[in-house]
Formats: structure tokens, C-alpha cells, sequence
């Protein structure tokens, strides 16, 4: 089984919908990361979490927010979709004492029309 | 340097030869340099975590070395194969601050 799984994989939705995207993780990691992915720029960093109690904003965090439901889950939401949030998104995870190594699930492939 | 920079965008070289390439990052601050390996379809996998000025890492025919006080890494591959075509993609500890990845691909 993986250890940091997400879902949906894909998902292809309308402007204005509300849209969320689940990342679970069985590695036991305190750290948890989304991150979007466009063609070109690498990858940006969206909210990060190290630990239940803890949010932060990333550099792209406008349009989206999250959940830290518990140490394993961590949620994204677009609340109302437009289409330049139409991306690759990634979630990640890592533990406190390994210099922030990240681990990544398999991505969600987001289309907005 | 304000952001993560990597050089060259892409690069196609012929199995067998050598290759290299940079990643240059804001020098002060630092804490620790990160370099993954991103195969098409598939997830970022860690290869090195760098932490020390002078550090160099090896993993097979891969190895990289850091400079903190210049602010750049290099990455390394003896003798590419058509299995290491990938893009490779650096990141700063501090912010998780990606750079946009070099693109590499090894023709048979």
C-alpha cells in the first residue's frame, strides 16, 4: 500500500464549484504539505502543516484553504474554482527530524472549465 | 538570488556521456538544499538532503556537492542511462521554495 495516497486522482469540474482534495498518510509523519504543480514553474508550495494544531500559508495560498483533520490527514479546498487553478496538485509529507525530506503522493490532476 | 534557479532548463545527452547541472539559491539563511528525481507519470522521489558547505553525496552513478557560502549545488551523472531521464528539481528547507527543474533525457 502507499504511504501518502490522495484522492481523486482526477477530477474535471465547472467554475464556481467547490472542489476538495483529500492526501492521507500511514508513514507517521507530523508534516504535511500541499503543493500545486504547473508546466514550467516547478512546484509551489500551497499551505503546510506541522502538526494538527499548525496552518501556514504558502506563496500561492489565495483561493484555496485546508483541513488538518488529523496527524494523518490533511484536506485542500478550492471553494469556488476558476480556471487558472486548473494544475497538478501534489501532497506531501515529512517528519521533523529528517531535514524536512519530502514525500509525495501520487498527485490529483484538477481541470476547471 | 531571491528565488531557486536551475540551470539548464533541459538537457538531451547521448548514453554513456556525463552530465551535470546547477541549482543556484539564495546563500544567506541557509539550511538545507533537497534534490529530487521526477520520473514522467510518477511522484518526486528525495535523492539528497545537503546540509554542510563542501557536503558532497553519492547514490550510484549520481552524486551532487553544495556550496553555501555561493549559494549553488551541483548534481552529477557518470555514464547516463536512458532509465535516469527524468527532471531533477531542488528546493530549499527554509520555505520549500522549488526551483523548475532541469529536464534531462538520454537517448540509447
Amino acid at each position: 500500500d502507499a504511504d501518502v495516497t490522495q484522492t481523486p486522482r482526477n477530477r474535471i469540474t465547472k467554475t464556481g464549484k467547490r472542489i476538495m482534495l483529500e492526501c492521507s498518510q500511514t508513514k507517521g509523519h507530523d508534516r504535511m504539505y500541499w503543493y500545486r504543480q504547473d508546466p514550467g514553474l516547478g512546484l509551489q508550495l500551497i499551505y503546510y502543516s506541522f502538526d494538527v494544531k499548525d496552518i501556514n500559508k504558502g506563496e500561492i495560498s489565495d483561493g484555496y484553504s485546508v483541513s488538518r483533520q488529523a496527524q494523518a490527514k490533511f484536506s485542500l479546498s478550492l471553494e469556488s474554482a476558476i480556471p487558472n487553478q486548473t494544475a497538478l496538485y501534489f501532497c506531501a509529507t515529512s517528519d521533523h527530524d529528517t531535514n524536512n525530506e519530502q514525500f509525495f503522493g501520487p498527485g490529483t490532476r484538477l481541470t476547471v472549465l | 538570488i531571491l528565488n531557486v534557479e536551475q540551470s539548464p532548463q533541459s538537457l538531451h545527452v547521448q548514453e554513456g556521456d556525463s552530465t551535470n547541472f546547477t541549482c543556484s539559491f539564495p546563500s544567506s539563511n541557509f539550511y538545507a538544499l533537497h534534490w529530487y528525481r521526477w520520473e514522467t507519470a510518477k511522484s518526486p522521489e528525495a535523492l539528497f538532503v545537503m546540509t554542510l558547505n563542501g557536503d558532497e553525496k553519492k547514490k550510484g552513478r549520481i552524486s551532487a556537492t553544495l556550496n553555501t557560502k555561493e549559494g549553488y549545488s551541483y548534481l552529477y551523472i557518470k555514464g547516463s542511462q536512458p532509465e535516469d531521464s527524468a527532471t531533477y528539481l531542488c528546493a530549499m528547507y527554509n520555505d520549500m521554495r522549488f526551483g523548475a527543474g532541469t529536464r534531462l533525457t538520454v537517448k540509447p
